[in-house]
């Protein structure tokens, strides 16, 4: 699985609060990626990283934010959370070379 | 942006069958045409990818065609096997700054009947 992990696994938490998602890999992989997956809409990217500090955004990036200040992490923040971002959240990191991702085992997130 | 479009939504077969998933997308730019499945509770993995300068690629009981003119590829698999049932996704890739920025398909739900 490539080590790349997720922190937490789980979380629920009330509308309105701020909210931090971690992605760990220890690949050294340059790309990392934020993917939202929803029934029905397949996996949505959020954001994505091309190194440090250097990051763009996705096809649904309204209402989340980044931060990637080491080449092993990438952080997801929902400042707000909203009962629309309830969803499952993928980090994906890819080297650059043969270009496959490889996804962390996700968090699943419900905002109540 | 790039736009994908998956079918079916969901495929049901039995054991031995074969199984055919179509993907078409809209951004010419792309040349990069992966695959993931998704076993249920479990993460993406790829399973097999196609570069545009490739019309056809395969790999045991799977494989990929692309028809760049079209906009469209397709994965197959021959004689499926219970341990195929997953959702497969498709993707297009448009190259950016040295990789690939993959925009998926919403997935087949592929159940194949012992």
């Amino acid at each position: 699985d490539a080590g790349i992990t997720q922190s937490p696994r789980h979380k629920v938490t009330e509308t309105g609060t701020p909210v931090t998602l971690r992605c760990h890999q220890t690949e050294n992989h340059r790309y990392m990626y934020w993917y939202r997956q929803d029934p029905g809409h397949g996996l949505r990217l959020i954001h994505y990283s091309y190194g440090v500090k250097d990051t763009d955004k996705g096809e649904v990036s309204d209402g989340y934010s980044v931060s990637r200040s080491k080449t092993e992490d990438f952080l997801l923040t929902l400042e707000s959370a909203t009962s629309s971002q309830t969803s499952v959240y993928f980090c994906a990191s890819e080297g650059g070379f043969s270009y496959e991702q490889y996804f962390g085992p996700g968090t699943r997130l419900t905002v109540t | 942006g790039e736009n994908v479009e998956q079918h079916p939504s969901t495929l049901s077969v039995q054991e031995g069958d074969s199984a055919v998933i179509k993907c078409t997308y809209s951004d010419s730019a792309s040349n990069y045409f992966p695959w993931y499945k998704q076993e249920l509770g479990k993460r993406p993995q790829l399973i097999i990818d196609i570069r545009s300068n490739v019309g056809e690629k395969k790999d045991q009981r799977i494989a990929v065609t692309l028809n760049k003119t079209a906009k469209h590829f397709s994965l197959h698999i021959t004689e499926t096997q219970p341990e195929d049932s997953a959702v497969y996704f498709c993707a297009a890739s448009p190259a950016s700054g040295g990789s690939y920025i993959p925009t998926f398909g919403r997935g087949t739900s592929l159940i194949v009947h012992p």
